[in-house]
């Protein structure tokens, strides 16, 4: 089980907007540790995707957009691809653990 | 460009050594503010931070694998290295090498880029 919470499994059609959350704890998110999002494709390794809770990398279209409020952060996609559809993962550091945590992951599917 | 290349056996037997290296390329390892670690990805599974090391030698692991793990810096070759004792079939994973960036504190470190990860089977 993870420590930071995230739905399996969204979904959206080409165009649309989805949103996938990430919910942690007052050691984590909620300590005000930033949130770092990855998007993984099938049979590849992770890429970074958003940094700091918003700021995207080099090359990173801006339809991508993090935002962290409390104990919760959430990645929002914009305008979906169909080459959006991958396996998202939130990151953190929980200082109960002194570690730095994963996000379960949720599959994005696009219809 | 910075890039990140595991090598290393991708069969281990039950109770041995996993032993991988990570050959940096692009970037001194001894880069400030730069932290080189390990995160693994079970098949099927999501993400396990396993430790990383800062470049002048302060190391940081997992607490579940912490008795088991060792990283640690070669700055002559350009390389960081992983070894897992007593390994068991539940570390079998892709393991990947990354590069941990901070800003403002250990604490807000992301990991960036990430090798093209290697899978290790432990098996008799």
């Amino acid at each position: 089980q993870s420590v930071l919470t995230q739905p399996p499994s969204v979904s959206g059609a080409p165009g649309q907007r989805v949103t996938i959350s990430c919910t942690g704890t007052r050691s984590n998110i909620g300590a005000g540790y930033d949130v770092h999002w990855y998007q993984q494709v099938p049979g590849t390794a992770p890429k970074l995707l958003i940094y700091g809770n918003n700021n995207r990398p080099s090359g990173v279209p801006d339809r991508f957009s993090g935002s962290q409020s409390g104990t919760s952060a959430s990645l929002a996609i914009t305008g979906l691809q169909a080459e959006d559809e991958a396996d998202y993962y939130c990151q953190s550091y929980d200082s109960s653990l002194s570690a730095w945590v994963f996000g379960g992951g949720t599959k994005l599917t696009v219809l | 460009q910075l890039q990140l290349q595991e090598s290393g056996p991708g069969l281990v037997k039950p109770s041995e050594t996993l032993s991988l290296t990570c050959t940096v390329s692009g970037d001194s390892i001894s880069s400030s503010s730069t932290y080189w670690g390990w995160i693994r990805q079970p098949p099927g599974k999501g993400l396990e931070w396993i430790g990383s090391v800062y470049s002048i030698g302060s190391t940081y692991y997992t607490p579940s694998l912490k008795s088991r793990v060792a990283i640690f810096v070669d700055t002559s070759k350009n390389q960081f290295s992983l070894k897992l004792t007593s390994v068991t079939a539940a570390d079998t994973a892709v393991y990947y090498c990354v590069r941990g960036i901070t800003v403002f504190g250990v604490a807000g470190i992301w990991f960036d880029p990430w090798g093209q990860g290697t899978l290790v089977t432990v098996s008799s």
